[in-house]
């Protein structure tokens, strides 16, 4: 079936450090691809989206591209900020487009 | 503003009691899910509903009940027969579609005491 793998945490970097947290996925068909943030004690807020092989979505200095050769959607940011610690999730919805697969999520902490 | 609103923010519950979470959405959203999260585990669905009075199970319907008399609101009964009810419950809606966004509530944690 679908599912989501990405990198374990937790992450911590220094900020205005480059981050990349590794996302890769197994679908049938050709899946939407997200990655979604949740702050402390909060719900999940969608950061970015891809819906094709090559796209490329970006938000707030984040930005993730589809890879369908190498089924990845990794999270890249060039300098990040103490705000930016958070809980990341990688996610892809199936063939109907109604069901979301998460991955476990990957802790990130930036010390100033 | 339209939104999805999930109350309580914070439930007790003792042991062989059920409880009610509710949601409610003014989204006009079609859809709507209820997650569980537990730390380390990610995000596990429990229910969905993508019509009134109909609803699916999830990956973990065991020990949960749903109703979906109208389309705004998606309540979540946590019963007694679930076995280890501590987590935190989040509920989403979206529109029907080939891409959905997901719009999530605020989350309800529930602690058994």
């Amino acid at each position: 079936g679908d599912s989501v793998t990405q990198m374990e945490g937790p992450v911590t970097l220094s900020e205005e450090a480059c981050l990349t947290i590794n996302c890769t996925y197994t679908a049938t068909g050709y899946p939407s691809l997200f990655w979604y943030v949740q702050y402390p004690g909060e719900g999940l807020q969608l950061l970015l989206k891809a819906t094709k092989a090559d796209d490329k979505g970006s938000n707030k200095g984040f930005e993730a591209t589809y890879r369908k050769e190498t089924t990845s959607f990794h999270l890249e940011k060039g300098s990040v900020q103490v705000s930016d610690s958070a809980v990341y999730f990688c996610a892809l919805t199936g063939p109907t487009g109604n069901q979301f697969y998460f991955g476990t999520g990957t802790s990130l902490t930036v010390i100033p | 503003d339209g939104g999805i609103t999930q109350s309580p923010k914070y439930l007790f519950r003792k042991e062989g009691q059920n409880v009610t979470l509710s949601c409610e959405q003014n989204l006009n959203h079609d859809a709507m899910y209820w997650y569980r999260q537990d730390p380390g585990q990610g995000l596990r669905l429990i229910y969905y509903s993508q019509i009134v009075n109909d609803f699916q199970k999830g990956d973990i319907a065991e020990g949960y009940s749903v109703s979906r008399e109208k389309k705004e609101s998606f309540p979540l009964t946590v019963t007694s027969a679930q076995k280890n009810p501590t987590a935190f419950y989040l509920c989403a809606s979206s529109p029907l579609g080939p891409v959905p966004g997901y719009t999530f509530g605020s989350g309800t944690r529930l602690t058994v005491v």
